[in-house]
């Protein structure tokens, strides 16, 4: 599975968009971009996924590049809840059955 | 759904002695997988199950650490003996297990939060 790069922390007023950026410049064809956080003693929880087209649920909207080398989880209006660590992942295709590789993931803190 | 259910929440244990680690996955999901997270290492995969059967245990540590799943509602992740250095907190997830192209959503547990002392 592609590398990712993420920012380690970043701050976002409550009420305001929060965007996180995320790098995967050697990420591959057949390559999915994956986000999931973690909120404080809580296990990691899925957000959204996408391929290249832009995506967007309940949660939040995805961002891709159209080269794919990088992509931007967008948080259209943070809450204090939304204070957690955010993984970007990338993964094959069919790799449902596969684990998660996780990097660092960016510390997003929401302040009030 | 009560989700993915793990035993126990805490557990304090001294060096040497066994621990076993349980999961309950969600039912009708048949993957299952297991974490460690630590301050230095971060989350990192252990192991994983598709029906059962053991896929990948190149994450697992050292021969000190079996993981099984005797069916599909139960497994066990067990350290023995337990050291210092396996204080962690360990996750379980599970997804469904769908075909190649298929997105699958991980859904994890809260996890076990160990201390060896």
């Amino acid at each position: 599975d592609a590398k990712t790069t993420q920012p380690t922390s970043m701050d976002c007023a409550e009420g305001r968009a929060a965007n996180l950026p995320c790098n995967h410049s050697t990420i591959s064809g057949n390559e999915y971009v994956y986000w999931y956080r973690q909120i404080h003693s809580q296990g990691p929880q899925y957000i959204i996924h996408g391929l290249k087209n832009n995506e967007t649920n309940e949660m939040a909207s995805l961002i891709i590049t159209e080269d794919r080398k990088s992509s931007t989880l967008i948080l259209p209006h943070a809450t204090l809840r939304d204070t957690a660590v955010y993984y970007c992942i990338v993964r094959r295709s069919g790799g449902g059955a596969d684990g998660l590789t996780f990097g660092k993931g960016t510390h997003l803190i929401i302040q009030p | 759904d009560a989700g993915v259910i793990q035993s126990p929440r805490h557990e304090v244990t001294e060096m040497g002695q066994e621990v076993t680690l349980r999961c309950k996955p969600i039912s009708g999901h048949n993957s299952l997988f297991w974490y460690r997270q630590t301050m230095m290492r971060g989350l990192e995969l252990l192991i994983y199950f598709n029906n059962n059967v053991p896929i990948d245990d190149s994450g697992m540590p050292e021969d000190r650490f079996s993981a099984k799943m005797p069916n599909a509602s139960f497994s066990t992740l067990k350290i023995q003996p337990s050291e210092p250095r396996d204080s962690a907190v360990y996750f379980c997830a599970s997804s469904p297990l769908l075909g190649s192209g298929d997105h699958n959503e991980q859904f994890f547990g809260p996890g076990t939060r160990l201390t060896v002392l």
